[in-house]
Parts: C-alpha cells; sequence; structure tokens
C-alpha cells in the first residue's frame, strides 16, 4: 500500500542555517507530493506540492523536488527563520480515486536566534 | 473567504463516555474529510464524504465511531463509547469536488480520554 517515511526529528537549527528533510514514499500508481506544514496552534496548511516527475514545488523559499527514481520528496531551504519553526509534514496522494492524502510522522522543526 | 471551521478545540473525557465533534467545510466544497492524528504521528484517514454520501471508510472503527453530514454541508463525528486510545487530534479539511484540489485543513479538536 501508499506509505510516506520521513526523516525523524526534532530538527534544531540556528537562524539563516540550511534546512533539509527527507521523505520518501511507496506508492502502486504515480502519486502527487505534497508538503504541509503545521504552526503551533494551527490547522495544516499547504506548503508546496508536485504532481508528476521532476516538477519542483516551491513557497516562501522553501522547494522539494519530485523524484521518481529515488521515490523521494526531499524539503529543503536555503536560510531558515525563527518563523519557519514548526512541524512538517510529508504526504501523498493518488491521481486516481479517492485522492486521499496519506502523511509521514512529521518533523518537529525548531529554529533559534 | 472563511476557513475550515472546528468545535470544540479540546475535549476531555473519562474513558466509555460519547464524544461528538462538529465541522464545517469551506462553502461549496464537496468532498469533507476526517482525519485522527495520534501524539506523534501523521494525520490518518477516519473517513471521506462526497456531498452527504460516503465515498471511503475503511479505516473508521465502526464499532465505536460514526459520522454523518446529513445535508452534505456540516458534519459530525462521533466516539460511544471512547477509549483512552482514541486521545487524538481529530482533523476536519475539505476540498472543492473533483482533479488534484487542495485539501483544507480546520484548527482540529484536542481529545483527551481519562
Amino acid at each position: 500500500g501508499d506509505s510516506v517515511t520521513q526523516m525523524e526529528g526534532p530538527v534544531t537549527l540556528s537562524e539563516e542555517a540550511f534546512l533539509t528533510i527527507n521523505c520518501t514514499y511507496t506508492a502502486t500508481g504515480y502519486p502527487s507530493l505534497f508538503w504541509y506544514v503545521q504552526y503551533p496552534g494551527e490547522g495544516l496548511q499547504l506548503l508546496l506540492k508536485a504532481t508528476k516527475a521532476d516538477d519542483k514545488g516551491s513557497n516562501k523559499g522553501f522547494e522539494a523536488t519530485y523524484r521518481k527514481e529515488t521515490t523521494s520528496f526531499h524539503l529543503e531551504k536555503g536560510s531558515v527563520q525563527v518563523s519557519d519553526s514548526a512541524v512538517y509534514f510529508c504526504a501523498l496522494s493518488e491521481q486516481t480515486g479517492a485522492n486521499n492524502l496519506f502523511f509521514g510522522t512529521g518533523t518537529r522543526l525548531t529554529v533559534i536566534p | 473567504e472563511a476557513g475550515v471551521a472546528q468545535s470544540p478545540r479540546y475535549k476531555i473525557i473519562e474513558k466509555r463516555q460519547s464524544v461528538a465533534f462538529w465541522c464545517n467545510p469551506i462553502s461549496g466544497h464537496a468532498t469533507l474529510y476526517w482525519y485522527q492524528q495520534i501524539l506523534g504521528q501523521g494525520p490518518k484517514l477516519l473517513i471521506q464524504f462526497q456531498n452527504n454520501g460516503v465515498v471511503d471508510d475503511s479505516q473508521l472503527p465502526k464499532d465505536r465511531f460514526s459520522a454523518e453530514r446529513l445535508k452534505g454541508v456540516d458534519s459530525t463525528l462521533k466516539i460511544q463509547p471512547a477509549k483512552l486510545e482514541d486521545s487524538a487530534v481529530y482533523l476536519c479539511a475539505s476540498r472543492l469536488a473533483g482533479g488534484r484540489n487542495e485539501q483544507f485543513f480546520g484548527p482540529g479538536t484536542r481529545l483527551t480520554v481519562l
């Protein structure tokens, strides 16, 4: 079945450091891939997405590239800010059927000044 | 545009009691989801509605969980009776029907079962 394996946290970085959160997936078809972010006390928000191989999703300085050959969708940001502190979830959705989301376990990021 | 609304935000009950959660999706969103997020895990789908019909409830523990969306808008999720392992955040999400439209999530209801 479909599943997502995500880098375990927590991750603590200093402001302006480089961020990578690893995500790999298993899927029967050709899924769409997502990164969601959950800020303290708030609901999940879509951060970025990619719908086919080699697509790059980007938003707010974050990027992730859909790598079919390595079944990966790693999240990166060149220079993190304190306001990026949150929990990040990698997820996939098959492009047929019910389009349900399958989530990874989440990675908590704390950025210190 | 108003987002997905959920209530209550927090609920504490004792095991074997009943509890209900309410969700109001974004206006016009035909598809509604309920997810369970246990501490330290990612959200897991419980049930998906399309308008007022169930699309997928394969992961819903039907012996104690029930959900309805009678008029194709608001939805309620009920647990009766609750167990300790039901302690979690219950998330509601909605999206426009069809295609690869984004799911929009509510703030969730944090349930603690003592």
